[in-house]
């Protein structure tokens, strides 16, 4: 059963620093591109940042460019999002999504994590 | 940046009645286009992908349509399951850049 379960997520200060993870199982992680999609409270979803399988070409959202860096590491089977200079707007759940092989639409996510800025 | 649209914000129907989701995309996504269903306090789940095809386990009753800029997601006969909130998605552009529209609440009538 495929399972990615996301952790890291808090109440962080404007201007602060957080480092949100995703462990995934059930899956051979090395073999699929991932991302990252949050979710404001009450609103809609919106893609953040997105990695190859193997870190080669990584894509991020204009939102969160030059603040935001994903990363992976496939021998933990595990994702990271490092978050710095942290922004009310930036307050929301953050989920990790699978890319589907040989396409790009979002087979699975994670159940998120929250992260809140504020002071 | 490609948009997507979607209509009407909410829809109030009764259970066993049919619901009709639109999607418009503001130019030409082909056939890359997904139907996400959310729950309130649960994460989204993919219904559609390829504008019409089911993902596993997604009931018939689910079904999508269309390509280009315009996708239709309709619900035949409402469950007591099926309220929610839908989200279409393009995925068509390059560089990637993941798309959503603002969702549709479906909510009995």
């Amino acid at each position: 059963e495929v399972q990615l379960v996301e952790s890291g997520g808090g109440l962080v200060k404007p201007g602060g620093s957080l480092r949100l993870s995703c462990a995934a199982s059930g899956f051979t992680f090395s073999s699929y591109s991932m991302n990252w999609v949050r979710q404001a409270p009450g609103k809609g979803l919106e893609w953040v940042s997105s990695i190859s399988s193997s870190s080669s070409y990584i894509y991020y959202a204009d939102s969160v460019k030059g603040r935001f860096t994903i990363s992976r590491d496939n021998a933990k089977n595990s994702l990271y999002l490092q978050m710095n200079s942290l922004r009310a707007e930036d307050t929301a759940v953050y989920y990790c999504a699978r890319v589907a092989r040989a396409t790009s639409y979002f087979d699975y996510w994670g159940q998120g994590t929250l992260v809140t800025v504020s002071s | 940046e490609i948009v997507m649209t979607q209509s009407p914000a909410t829809l109030s129907v009764s259970p066993g009645e049919r619901a009709t989701l639109s999607c418009r995309a503001s130019q030409s996504v082909s056939s890359n286009l997904a139907w996400y269903q959310q729950k309130p306090g649960q994460a989204p789940r993919l219904l559609i992908y390829g504008a019409s095809t089911r993902a596993t386990g997604i009931p018939a009753r689910f079904s999508g349509s269309g390509s280009g800029t315009e996708f239709t997601l309709t619900i035949s006969s409402l469950q007591s399951e099926d309220f929610a909130v839908y989200y279409c998605q393009q995925y068509n552009n390059w560089p990637p850049t993941w798309t959503f529209g603002q969702g549709t609440k479906v909510e009995i009538k």
